[in-house]
This record gives C-alpha cells, sequence and structure tokens, in this order.
C-alpha cells in the first residue's frame, strides 16, 4: 500500500509569492491534517479536512488556507508569502476524522521563502 | 510555555548504552503518542499510550504513561545507530488539534 504522498518535496518561492501544496493520503484514507514544522516553534497543526469539509483549524493567520476533493487529496495555499514561512510541511492523514491512531505523516514539503 | 516539555533537547550516547527521555506537563491528558522522525522524513508514531500507569514494549523501547497521565516517559535499552532521530511526544486535544513537544533529538554513535 502506497504511503502518504506531498509534491513537490522543495520549493523555493520570494516573499510576496504564494505556493500550493499538495497531499495524497493513504488508499481508503478520508482526513487529511496539515502541520508546519520550524526549528524554532516546533510541529504547529494548521488544519484537518474530511469529508471536503475543514473541521478544525489551528492559530494561523488567513492567509493559510486549504482545500480537500471527492478523491480526499488535499492542497494547502499560502499567499502573499513571508520569511517565517519557511518551513517543512507535513501533511497527515487517517481513516476518519479525528482518529490519530492511524494518522500516516507524509515525508513533507520543505519550502523556502528568500 | 509549551504544553508539552520535552527533555533532554539533545542527547548523544554511544552504541549499547541505555537512555531515557521525557515529556512532562502539567495538564491531564487522554492519551500521549510518541513519535520518531528521521532527517528528510515525517514522524513516524511509534507508540499511543491511554491508561494511567501504562507500560508499552516495542522490541529495546519502553514506553510508560505517568499515573496522573500528565507525564511519559521512552526508555531506550542498548540504543543502536538506526535509533537516532527526533522523538516527538504528542497529545490530541479536541477535534484532532496534535500538540506537539519541541522533541528531543537522540545520536547513537557506532
Amino acid at each position: 500500500k502506497a504511503g502518504v504522498t506531498q509534491t513537490p518535496r522543495y520549493l523555493i518561492k520570494t516573499r510576496g509569492q504564494q505556493v500550493t501544496l499538495s497531499c495524497s493520503p493513504i488508499s481508503g484514507h478520508r482526513s487529511v491534517s496539515w502541520y508546519q514544522q520550524t526549528p524554532g516553534q516546533g510541529l504547529q497543526f494548521l488544519f484537518e479536512y474530511f469529508s471536503e469539509t475543514q473541521r478544525n483549524k489551528g492559530n494561523f493567520p488567513g492567509r493559510f488556507s486549504g482545500r480537500q476533493f471527492s478523491n480526499s487529496r488535499s492542497e494547502m495555499n499560502v499567499s502573499t508569502l513571508e520569511l517565517g514561512d519557511s518551513a517543512l510541511y507535513l501533511c497527515a492523514s487517517s481513516l476518519a476524522a479525528g482518529d490519530t491512531d492511524t494518522q500516516y505523516f507524509g515525508p513533507g514539503t520543505r519550502l523556502t521563502v528568500l | 510555555t509549551q504544553l508539552l516539555e520535552q527533555s533532554p533537547q539533545f542527547l548523544s550516547i554511544q552504541e549499547g548504552e541505555n537512555l531515557t527521555v521525557y515529556c512532562n506537563s502539567s495538564s491531564v491528558f487522554s492519551s500521549l503518542q510518541w513519535y520518531r522522525q528521521e532527517p528528510g522524513e515525517g514522524p513516524v508514531l511509534l507508540v499511543t499510550v491511554v491508561t494511567g500507569g501504562e507500560v508499552k514494549k516495542l522490541k529495546r523501547l519502553t514506553f510508560q504513561f505517568g499515573d496522573a497521565r500528565k507525564d511519559s516517559s521512552l526508555h531506550i535499552t542498548a540504543a543502536q545507530p538506526g535509533d537516532t532521530g527526533l522523538y516527538l511526544c504528542a497529545v490530541p486535544l479536541n477535534n484532532n488539534d496534535m500538540r506537539f513537544g519541541a522533541g528531543t533529538r537522540l545520536t547513537v554513535k557506532p
């Protein structure tokens, strides 16, 4: 069974640009959560999607948004990039909403903002 | 202050040594998870502990949940270079909002 895949793996952008990251969950998993990982703040929850609906959102500005498609694939978008948005963005999929026991993480997208 | 305090922050030991890392909080949790993250990869779930005082073993790794469900420890026996990585503890809050500790970065030298 294929794991969680994230594309692209690496991305370099400049301040003010926007970026879209993609996450394909494990087959059969319907929940996708997104996290930001930085050396200073560690792993922080961004949001969770289940059945194309955002169920929960972390404490991030509105520049961070996401969506989920009918096949459970998810995208997150960051607009008006800032230097502080440089981070490893991880997505995790699970069978059902809130099911952290079946949560599997992807390898992440490393975003660098110059 | 962090919800979960992990210690030590860094740990470098020789192959074959034993070690214990800690995850502490002043809050009570319904469950707690431990993950290991290797460079360039996402975290991998090692264990979930649910009951106060619970002890779970995964080969050379022993996980314990505190009696009051506020803290946890991870003990590794006879560490190997393959154990190198970032060890994270995490707790699920409402609505699948997972909160992670800052992690313990373990290096096991051959």
